[in-house]
């Protein structure tokens, strides 16, 4: 079982509907969460964090994050053309010195 | 305020060559971790020095080492190329062990 799973796509979503990206992870004893959003041939830029069960909302995301099944979410609004990228989910192992465990990736394509 | 700065962004290095890679954190954070990402992968964990010390290592040879200098900034040297560490580098900067992390530019290496 990978440590942190996610479906890798094509998210097919037209525009300025909701795009839905789910993840999995192993480690129960996992204390932090990062959305990374990766477009095609440059590195991957945060954009959210999430600690504690529950949402946390900032702008068009939301991420959400249920401890107890393992999986954290990220939801866009809205969806833009310029949300076309791939969505990276990392996971932060306690006790393994900010060692950041990622997904494979799932790469979200916004249609006009 | 300057983000991530890693140098160089492309390099072409031959089998068996020793390459060097550097990075220079945002200011104020003490924190640095290196990350190999292959195409279609998420990055993978390789090393993370927190005050210039190494506070964790990923599952990678012998022949990738790194260290963090007085002002922060950091090196990743890898010896004995080989065709597979063809891969972007990423470096990736923290205020602490466990908190975000914000990734540079990252270098692509490409070893013929």
């Amino acid at each position: 079982q990978k440590e942190v799973e996610q479906n890798s796509g094509p998210l097919s979503v037209p525009e300025g509907a909701i795009a839905s990206l789910n993840c999995t992870y192993s480690d129960r004893v996992s204390q932090s969460f990062f959305w990374y959003r990766q477009y095609s041939g440059k590195s991957p830029e945060l954009i959210m964090s999430i600690y504690s069960n529950g949402d946390k909302e900032d702008g068009r995301f939301t991420a959400q994050l249920n401890k107890a099944s393992q999986y954290v979410s990220l939801l866009i609004r809205d969806s833009q053309p310029s949300d076309s990228a791939t969505y990276l989910c990392a996971v932060n192992p306690r006790g393994t010195a900010s060692k950041l465990t990622f997904g494979t990736g799932t790469r979200l394509q916004v249609t006009l | 305020d300057a983000g991530v700065t890693q140098s160089p962004t492309h390099l072409i290095k031959t089998r068996g060559q020793h390459v060097t890679l550097r990075c220079s954190p945002i200011s104020g954070h003490k924190s640095v971790s290196w990350y190999q990402q292959v195409l279609g992968q998420g990055p993978q964990f390789i090393f993370q020095y927190y005050e210039k010390e190494e506070r964790g290592r990923g599952n990678f040879p012998d022949r990738f080492s790194a260290r963090q200098f007085p002002n922060y900034s950091s090196e990743l040297n890898v010896n004995a190329l080989l065709l597979g560490d063809s891969a972007l580098y990423l470096c990736a900067s923290s205020p602490g062990t466990d908190r975000e992390a914000f990734f540079g530019q990252g270098t692509r290496l490409t070893v013929v």
